[in-house]
């Protein structure tokens, strides 16, 4: 099993900075199956990246994902007063998923 | 308009059992693996478990292996999840969401979550 790793477990920012958040993997994972997701309280998750670097539907492009191999990264530009909440990552492999546990991304 | 949902969720005692519902509309829902993805309150997502269109590929977590079974029927657009032998751990939100291999298998549209709780 892939075991996904997020950092930082939280992360305060201000609105207008960039944020960056990272996603390490246990081993190698194709960046074709990597993806990111945002989720804020009593919601369901959004799909935001999906293929390492490719914005889903309506994603503003604020959110850019990048990274191979083990490493992954989020970036969020600039960041809007919308954009505090959880984020995951998720690897697909061997036909099982995994997700990362999460960065909260909170208002600083 | 996509929707997924869930129903079936409540209270059981541990050792006991309970069949979760999806019911899909707004997609071809015959056209789409489907899976089951958990998240205890205040916790992290869970991936539980994926069956393909045609319900020809199965697969589970290790968590649930042995105790719980995916299924589906396309007829009519419900996915399913038969939980046996629950324990305290798998009280959590169970979320269905749709795989799509146009987006590199990740989970597009997700249902709003149904609550099981497990307690004596």
């Amino acid at each position: 099993e892939t075991v996904l790793t997020q950092s930082p477990g939280t992360l305060s920012l201000s609105p207008g900075e960039r944020a960056t958040l990272s996603c390490r993997a246990s081993q190698s994972v194709s960046s074709s199956y990597l993806a990111w997701y945002q989720q804020k309280p009593g919601q369901a998750p959004r799909l935001l990246i999906y293929g390492t670097s490719s914005r889903a539907t309506g994603i503003p492009d604020r959110f850019s994902g990048s990274g191979s191999g083990t490493d992954f990264t989020l970036t969020i530009s600039r960041l809007e007063p919308e954009d505090f909440a959880v984020y995951y990552c998720q690897q697909y492999g061997s036909s099982l998923y995994t997700f990362g546990q999460g960065t909260k991304l909170e208002i600083k | 308009e996509v929707q997924l949902v869930e129903s079936g969720g409540g209270l059981v005692k541990p050792g006991g059992s309970l069949r979760l519902s999806c019911v899909a509309s707004g997609f071809t829902f015959s056209s789409y693996t489907m899976n089951w993805v958990r998240q205890a309150p205040g916790e992290g997502l869970e991936w539980v478990s994926s069956i393909t269109s045609g319900s020809s590929y199965i697969y589970y977590a290790d968590s649930v292996k042995g105790r719980f079974t995916i299924s589906r029927d396309n007829a009519k657009n419900s996915l399913y999840l038969q939980m046996n032998s629950l324990r305290a751990e798998d009280a959590t939100v169970y979320y269905c969401a749709t795989a799509d291999w146009g987006f590199g298998g990740s989970f597009l549209y997700w249902g709003q979550g149904t609550l099981v709780t497990v307690s004596s």
